[in-house]
């Protein structure tokens, strides 16, 4: 069972790139979600989506864009990268409603902005 | 607003030892779910658990026990006869949707550095 695949695990950016962190289930979960994780702050939301088309922040949405046009996939855009984004990138998906059921999490991808 | 703190930053101990980590959250929601996860230094988030808030009820798994006390607002999870394998940062996390209006939203603690030495 793969579950849920991030790629790429590892990256380096320069100030200003732009880049796509890719997420695909194929658990057919319609809940998904983008946490970063900084060192000893544990997980913050980025963004989540509750169905194909639909998306909405969560609580560290700047500087991110996300869509979601398939069931199975849910990029996240990282655009005009900045120090501050170097972190530790968790995709997630959830099968049940409400916030009910628990996340399963990819591997995790591992960004680094200079 | 939804909140979790864990207190304890780092918990060290000796193998074999029993080790409590604490977790207090805050929600005004009636309806909410506590989660614990696991995640070991390959950094993979591991599902340990979920309550519902209707039931307090403790859990036993293993070597692994829960404590929820709505009274206090704490899930406190307890690692009994701890092992070197154990050593990881513990997380639990909280999901309420105030007015039903919130998706599937997990606010996470800060998480604990359990370290077990052998």
């Amino acid at each position: 069972n793969a579950g849920v695949t991030q790629t790429p695990k590892f990256r380096i950016l320069k100030i200003g790139q732009s880049m796509t962190l890719q997420c695909t289930q194929d658990m057919n979960h319609n809940y998904m979600y983008w946490y970063r994780q900084d060192p000893g702050m544990g997980l913050k939301l980025i963004y989540y989506s509750v169905g194909a088309g639909i998306t909405d922040k969560g609580e560290v949405p700047n500087g991110y864009n996300v869509s979601r046009s398939t069931t199975e996939d849910f990029p996240l855009r990282l655009e005009l990268a900045a120090p501050s984004q170097t972190s530790v990138y968790f995709c997630a998906s959830s099968y049940l409603t409400r916030g009910t059921g628990e996340l399963f999490f990819g591997e995790g991808s591992r960004l680094t902005v200079l | 607003a939804q909140k979790v703190t864990q207190a304890q930053t780092e918990i060290s101990v000796v193998e074999k030892e029993d080790v409590t980590l604490d977790c207090v959250y805050e929600t005004r929601d009636t309806t909410y779910y506590l989660f614990w996860y696991k995640q070991p230094p390959s950094g993979e988030l591991v599902f340990l658990i979920r309550r519902n808030s209707f039931d307090e009820q403790n859990e036993i798994s293993g070597r692994y026990s829960w404590n929820f006390q709505k009274s206090t607002s704490s899930f406190n999870f307890t690692i009994t006869a701890s092992q070197v394998v154990d050593s990881a940062v513990y997380f639990c996390a909280l999901s309420a949707s105030p007015g039903g209006s919130t998706l599937g939203r997990l606010y996470f603690g800060r998480g604990t550095q359990l370290t077990v030495w052998p």
